[in-house]
């Protein structure tokens, strides 16, 4: 069984400041990792995703996430947060061996202050 | 940009009442999902659908639960009876292609309240 975790239910931050969101995952082959973002009343946007190759990847509105494999983990981070990138966002793994089901964590919501 | 879209944004029903729930994936994408979150609680795994059948369902998927998509546009969730605890916002994706590294892309989610 796959399993992630956001052991954080939410971050604050200020504006200008670096942010991490935090992510563990638990699946029993190799992971694909993916980060969405949901604004209020909004679906899940993509942000970035993790499929092999350079543990460092970057994606949408400057975020980029470090997939580490000894400690399972698959951290959001962005160096200078924005007042707009208040939203709840969410991890997500896939085992690239159990089809396409995508487990997501549940969810951390960032606030970004001015 | 292609997007999925879900209608009806909104639908209240009387519990026991039948729901379809309905969305238009990317056109070119194969694969369709629906997932669920039921409010402030983590999104949940439905089903995965590919070449006209169920390829995965969760547990929570019952027999209460149905999919199809019936003119190669649309996909659809029917839920039978429903039930107060089927309260939450339904998030249809699609992806381009099966065990593939693509992310799936979402619907902006249609949010039952079954009372």
């Amino acid at each position: 069984a796959q399993s992630v975790a956001q052991p954080e239910d939410q971050v604050n931050v200020a504006e200008g400041n670096p942010l991490t969101v935090k992510c563990t995952y638990s699946v029993s082959g190799n992971p694909y990792l993916f980060w969405y973002v949901q604004y209020p009343n909004r679906g899940l946007q993509f942000l970035l995703k993790y499929i092999t190759g350079d543990n460092l990847v970057k994606g949408s509105y400057g975020f980029e996430a470090e997939f580490n494999k000894s400690q399972t983990s698959f951290h959001l981070k962005k160096p200078s947060a924005l007042v707009s990138d208040s939203a709840l966002y969410f991890c997500a793994v896939r085992d690239m061996n159990a089809g396409n089901m995508l487990t997501f964590g549940g969810g951390t919501r960032l606030m970004v202050k001015p | 940009e292609p997007e999925v879209t879900q209608t009806p944004s909104h639908q209240v029903t009387q519990m026991g009442q039948e729901v379809i729930l309905r969305c238009v994936p990317i056109s070119n994408h194969l694969y369709f999902y629906w997932y669920r979150q039921i409010l402030g609680q983590k999104v949940e795994f439905l089903v995965s659908f590919y070449n006209n059948e169920i390829s995965e369902k969760s547990e929570i998927f019952d027999d209460q639960f149905s999919v199809e998509r019936p003119d190669g546009s649309n996909f659809t969730l029917k839920i039978r009876s429903t039930k107060l605890e089927d309260s939450a916002m339904y998030f249809c994706a699609s992806s381009h292609l099966a065990g593939d590294t693509g992310e799936l892309f979402f619907g902006e989610g249609s949010r039952l309240t079954v009372l």
